[in-house]
């Protein structure tokens, strides 16, 4: 049963430009959630989606977005990268609130380092 | 709002018990977390404790949760060299939604 994968596990981009992670969720979850990881700091939470709509977003600006799709993965984009975006953008997917003991529970991917140059 | 409070690194030697310890602020958290991350990797999921709860044992892992306090700790019995890595303690409020408050991260060092 494979967990939560991402894509791409290592990239460079330069001040300015756009960037798309991806994320597939485990098997059998359907809320996925974005944190973003700066170096020597605890993840940050970004925005969660359920249901193909954003249900939750933390303290981001609007250059952050997202999507998900039909199969439960999904996207996070950033446009006009800041040198202040490099980090582990990490991808978490979960069962959906109520939906049992399992949706308490956040399954974490290895993550996408970002370096912005 | 919510905050998690850590202190940044503890030291210990091999075979000794480690107790990593962290605060947070929300009164209404439901879960409590603890997250291991070993260099360049994501995060693990060691251990939670519901908010009802006031202490669970899994193998060598103790979780003591004091709720007048705010205040969770983190026993580890028998520290390996293989528990080195950073260690976070995490919230989930009861707001509906599955929004985790990470602190900042406990960095433990076993020594041989």
């Amino acid at each position: 049963d494979a967990g939560v994968t991402q894509s791409p596990t290592h990239l460079i981009k330069t001040r300015g430009q756009q960037v798309t992670l991806r994320c597939s969720p485990k098997s059998g979850h359907d809320t996925v959630s974005w944190y973003q990881q700066a170096l020597g700091q605890g993840p940050q939470f970004i925005f969660q989606y359920y249901e193909e709509e954003e249900r939750q977003r933390g303290n981001f600006p609007d250059r952050f977005s997202g999507h998900q799709f039909p199969n439960y993965s999904s996207e996070l984009n950033v446009n006009a990268l800041l040198l202040g975006d490099s980090a582990l953008y990490l991808c978490a997917s979960s069962l959906a609130a109520g939906a049992g003991s399992g949706a308490n529970v956040l399954t974490f991917g290895a993550g996408s380092r970002l370096t912005v140059l | 709002g919510e905050d998690v409070e850590q202190s940044l690194f503890l030291s210990v030697r091999e075979g000794d018990s480690s107790v990593i310890n962290c605060t947070y602020t929300d009164s209404s958290s439901t879960y409590l977390y603890w997250y291991k991350q070993e260099p360049g990797a994501g995060l693990q999921l060691l251990t939670y404790i519901f908010s009802n709860m006031d202490m669970k044992q899994d193998q060598r892992l103790t979780v003591l949760l004091n709720k007048k306090d705010k205040h969770l700790s983190l026993r580890i019995a028998d520290t390996q060299t293989g528990d080195s890595a950073i260690y976070f303690c995490a919230e989930m409020n009861s707001g509906g939604y599955q929004k985790v408050t990470f602190g900042t991260g406990t960095k433990l060092q076993v020594i041989p």
